[in-house]
């Protein structure tokens, strides 16, 4: 089965800038998303095709790609960005789609 | 604006059958695919399977093949998921969100608040 490995953690001081990778074999192929869970919220989509913000989304976060790796970058993290962050991507033929391990951002 | 609104928590008894419900609004329900996605206590998000409800075309993951059936009823822009038999290791919340194909590979772009479905005896 296709997998996105993410980190289990990242730690990040207030005003400081936090990266969340994301890395799979079709990523050079295929798009990533991330999405936002916060405790006992829905997620929500804040990166889209890589690096696109969708409207809302505040312009601290970014995304980028390279290789088999796609970040997710917050800039000047705030304490209301701690939450789980996941990518979501698919393998290389399209069939199958999957989300990341997920990372929980904490804000020091 | 975009909405989708998901039943009331359940706890059920193992055995026994379910169906949850998600009811879009805001935008042609008949356009867009509806995904379901699983989150166990303490865990990641699991994609489970996406349903068309212009034509009620349905693809599954290959982990929740057989396990449940998601379908639709366009007339009403809801759509469902079920079980017929209950296991414990059901005990999780389950998520609808819009499935939308604008880029490939396709992805959520807008989320139910989640159902909680608890299986206990």
């Amino acid at each position: 089965s296709y997998e996105l490995t993410q980190p289990p953690s990242v730690s990040v001081s207030p005003g400081q800038t936090a990266r969340i990778t994301c890395s799979a074999d079709a990523l050079p192929k295929q798009y990533a998303y991330w999405y936002q869970q916060k405790p006992g919220q829905a997620p929500v989509l804040v990166i889209y095709k890589d690096s696109e913000r969708p409207s809302g989304i505040p312009e601290r976060f970014s995304g980028s790609s390279s290789g088999t790796t796609v970040t997710l970058t917050i800039s000047g993290v705030q304490a209301e960005d701690e939450a789980d962050y996941y990518c979501q991507s698919a393998d290389s033929s399209g069939t199958y789609y999957v989300f990341g391990t997920g990372t929980k951002v904490t804000v020091l | 604006e975009v909405q989708l609104v998901q039943s009331g928590a359940e706890v059920k008894k193992p055995g026994e059958s379910l169906k949850i419900s998600c009811k879009g609004s805001g935008y042609s329900f008949t356009s867009y695919w509806i995904g379901w996605v699983r989150q166990m206590p303490g865990k990641g998000l699991e994609w489970m399977g996406i349903i068309y409800p212009g034509d009620s075309d349905t693809r599954y993951s290959p982990s929740f093949q057989g396990q449940v059936t998601i379908s639709a009823d366009k007339s009403i822009s809801t759509a469902y998921l079920q079980w017929s038999s209950l296991k414990a290791s059901d005990t999780a919340m389950y998520y609808c969100a819009r499935w939308n194909l604008a880029a490939p590979p396709a992805y959520f772009d807008y989320w139910g608040q989640g159902t909680l479905v608890t299986v206990s005896s």
